[in-house]
């Protein structure tokens, strides 16, 4: 069974840092993966997501994210934090050819300082 | 023009009530699920259907009933509420396709059980 894992809970940058948000996935076939963001009170919204074309993934908001089948990794970065990046990420992984749902790690706070 | 809309946002109840929770989705997805997010912030996935027919129910109380009158609802219905059941409940549509499954989320409702 594919599984997620971000490691901690919380993170905190100061504005205009880099911003650098851990994922390791496990999954017995290629993988899909998938970065959310979710802001206070709000839904979950898509990033960026992973597809088996390009390794290197760009999104929203100048985020991007690189896919390691090496180190089972798919990291979440943004070159310099605003104070609007303040928020809840999800790292998720469904899988080819397996059931239609996500498997969500357990979220990653990324606090921004002034 | 709201993709993914729920309701109610909010749902404070007591205890041994049943309340439904609705979601509909105009995307012309075939899928839809409803996922719970505890208070930790841990988001799982609950059920899914896929043109009114359910594809994943993972091991949820049988307090739990989904229904879906047309592949545009899927509504939530709780019977005999109990503390544990609060949470934050999210629907979502996706259109999978070879497991990419890229998910669409409401905006979630709180239920409270007091």
């Amino acid at each position: 069974a594919q599984s997620v894992t971000q490691l901690g809970s919380h993170v905190s940058v100061s504005e205009g840092a880099l911003v650098l948000l851990r994922c390791n996935y496990s999954s017995s076939v290629p993988p899909y993966l998938f970065w959310y963001v979710q802001y206070p009170n709000q839904g979950l919204q898509l990033l960026l997501k992973y597809t088996s074309a390009a390794t290197l993934v760009k999104g929203i908001n100048g985020f991007e994210a690189e896919f390691k089948k090496s180190e089972t990794s798919f990291h979440l970065t943004k070159p310099s934090a605003h104070m609007s990046d303040a928020a809840e990420y999800f790292c998720a992984v469904s899988e080819l050819g397996g059931s239609e749902k996500l498997v969500f790690g357990k979220g990653m706070k990324l606090t921004v300082n002034p | 023009d709201t993709a993914v809309s729920q309701t109610p946002k909010y749902l404070v109840t007591q205890m041994g009530n049943d309340k439904s929770i609705k979601c509909e989705q105009n995307l012309g997805h075939d899928t839809m699920y409803w996922y719970k997010q505890d208070s930790k912030k841990f988001l799982k996935i609950m059920f899914s259907y896929n043109n009114k027919e359910l594809i994943i129910n993972e091991t949820v109380p049988n307090r739990f009933s989904p229904k879906s009158p047309d592949k545009a609802h899927l509504n939530l219905h709780i019977n005999s509420l109990e503390l544990g059941d609060s949470a934050v409940y999210f629907c979502a549509s996706s259109h999978p396709r070879d497991g990419n499954t890229e998910a669409f989320f409401g905006q979630g409702t709180r239920l409270t059980v007091v």
